[in-house]
């Protein structure tokens, strides 16, 4: 098993630019989330999904969206890129023992 | 909402000395609790968890963490700190239908030889 899989690994914008991060997991886990990660602030929920065709906002969600496209794959998309969005992004999936899984990350730079 | 504080932005040990890292939840509920740690440039790892029953719980790596209500808190643990467990190490309360998580600001251990 992958576990949890994240594309890009890093990546440059800039300003006004769009791009969808991606990520995808081969455990069978109904829920996933997306988190961001910045120095001094911990983690951070951007959205999630709690089952396939279902998304919710977390504490930071202006800025993005969110695609459930199946159980295994749940994208974010940056519309317009900001400088305020440079990050790193995690993305993570829960198994049925509330555990989460996180994806080793992608480093976004928007210039 | 749900938060929490890890109080120690930065700790420093000698190679093995016990350990020690701070949490504090605040949480309407019984909490579900976890420690995860992130070496360099990776993700996160799982280190141990608590949900309920024996507020004493073991985790990998020789960790462990004790669960008290009365003081809201969730502090790790080691006897004996190594060199390889330099890395930061984040507290987190999951809450919500899908037990969304909340992180502290996260606790920078350095080991010192």
């Amino acid at each position: 098993n992958a576990g949890v899989t994240q594309t890009p690994k890093f990546q440059v914008l800039k300003t006004g630019q769009s791009m969808t991060l991606q990520c995808a997991q081969d455990m069978n886990h109904n829920s996933m989330y997306w988190y961001r990660q910045d120095p001094g602030m911990g983690l951070r929920l951007i959205y999630y999904s709690a089952s396939e065709g279902t998304t919710d906002k977390g504490e930071v969600p202006n800025g993005y969206n969110v695609s459930r496209l199946n159980k295994r794959e749940f994208s974010l998309r940056l519309e317009s890129a900001a400088p305020s969005q440079t990050s790193v992004y995690f993305c993570a999936s829960k198994s049925g023992g509330e555990t989460q899984y996180f994806g080793p990350g992608t480093r976004l730079l928007v210039l | 909402a749900q938060s929490v504080t890890q109080p120690d932005i930065h700790i420093t040990v000698s190679e093995g000395a016990s350990l020690e890292l701070r949490c504090n939840y605040s949480y309407g509920a019984t909490p579900y609790l976890f420690w995860y740690v992130q070496s360099p440039g990776q993700g996160l790892q799982l280190l141990l968890k608590y949900f309920s029953g024996d507020t004493l719980v073991q985790g990998i790596k020789g960790f462990e963490a004790e669960f008290k209500r009365s003081q809201s808190s969730f502090n790790l643990r080691k006897p004996s700190v190594h060199w390889s467990d330099a890395a930061e190490y984040f507290c987190a309360v999951g809450a919500g239908s899908a037990r969304q998580l909340t992180f502290g600001s996260g606790t920078q251990l350095t080991v010192l030889p």
